[in-house]
């Protein structure tokens, strides 16, 4: 079974670009999950998506940074303008129900330079 | 947020047992024990979970204290494939509430030596 798939794998550009990344969940998962890991403050959920609705978006650092669900094979982040503060490891992941274990994608690895 | 508290690290020897505790003394009623790892360079992955009865499954057992206050994640005989940060995680299971929330700490880290 294909299990959560995150592109780029891999993204560097330089501070002020837009980036994009981009999330497929696992077929008939309903709950979509956008995660940050830092050294400094560790895994962090920035957003929960539940039937492609944002439910809960607390965690979002910024107004650079925005997500969207348009149908339940595909979300993206988008982060606009960048900082280097923003660099980091982005995780999707997501669950067939709420409060059922997450499935985590292997992240993008993010550098703004 | 209920928290949680496990060493920051641990080490074991391949083929032996592995008991990983985490303290949870401020846990209500309707949270659940999860536990995640995350292999270097991955995700993290789903290990196991319970409410107060002790769990097996295929990856390890779950040993639950008789006041929920403590548990202990068992890996029967490790392997240099279980060297990996794992999380110890109280989630809500209030459907009304913010039961969808996982609330990642620090973790332990368990070095596995050949």
């Amino acid at each position: 079974d294909a299990g959560v798939i995150q592109s780029p794998r891999h993204e560097v550009t330089e501070m002020g670009q837009e980036v994009t990344l981009r999330c497929k969940p696992i077929s008939g998962h309903n709950s979509l999950f956008w995660y940050r890991q830092t050294m400094m403050r560790g895994l962090e959920l920035l957003i929960y998506f539940n039937n492609n609705v944002p439910i809960d978006d607390s965690g979002m650092p910024e107004d650079r940074f925005s997500a969207k669900m348009p149908n339940a094979s595909f979300s993206t982040l988008k982060i606009q303008p960048s900082e280097p503060r923003d660099s980091a490891v982005y995780f999707c992941a997501s669950t067939i129900r709420t409060g059922q274990p997450q499935h985590f994608g292997d992240g993008t690895r993010l550098s703004i330079l | 947020d209920a928290k949680t508290t496990q060493p920051n690290s641990m080490e074991s020897n391949e083929e032996e047992p592995v008991h990983l505790p985490c303290n949870h003394s401020t846990i209500s009623g309707t949270d659940y024990i999860h536990w995640y790892r995350q292999l270097p360079s991955q995700g993290p992955e789903y290990v196991i979970h319970g409410l107060t009865s002790n769990v097996n499954n295929r990856m390890a057992s779950l040993a639950i204290a008789e006041d929920r206050k403590s548990s202990t994640l068992i890996l029967h005989r490790a392997t240099l494939r279980d060297a990996a940060v794992y999380y110890c995680i109280l989630r809500d299971g209030d459907s009304g509430g913010s039961n969808y929330k996982l609330t990642f700490g620090k973790g332990t880290l368990l070095t596995v030596n050949p």
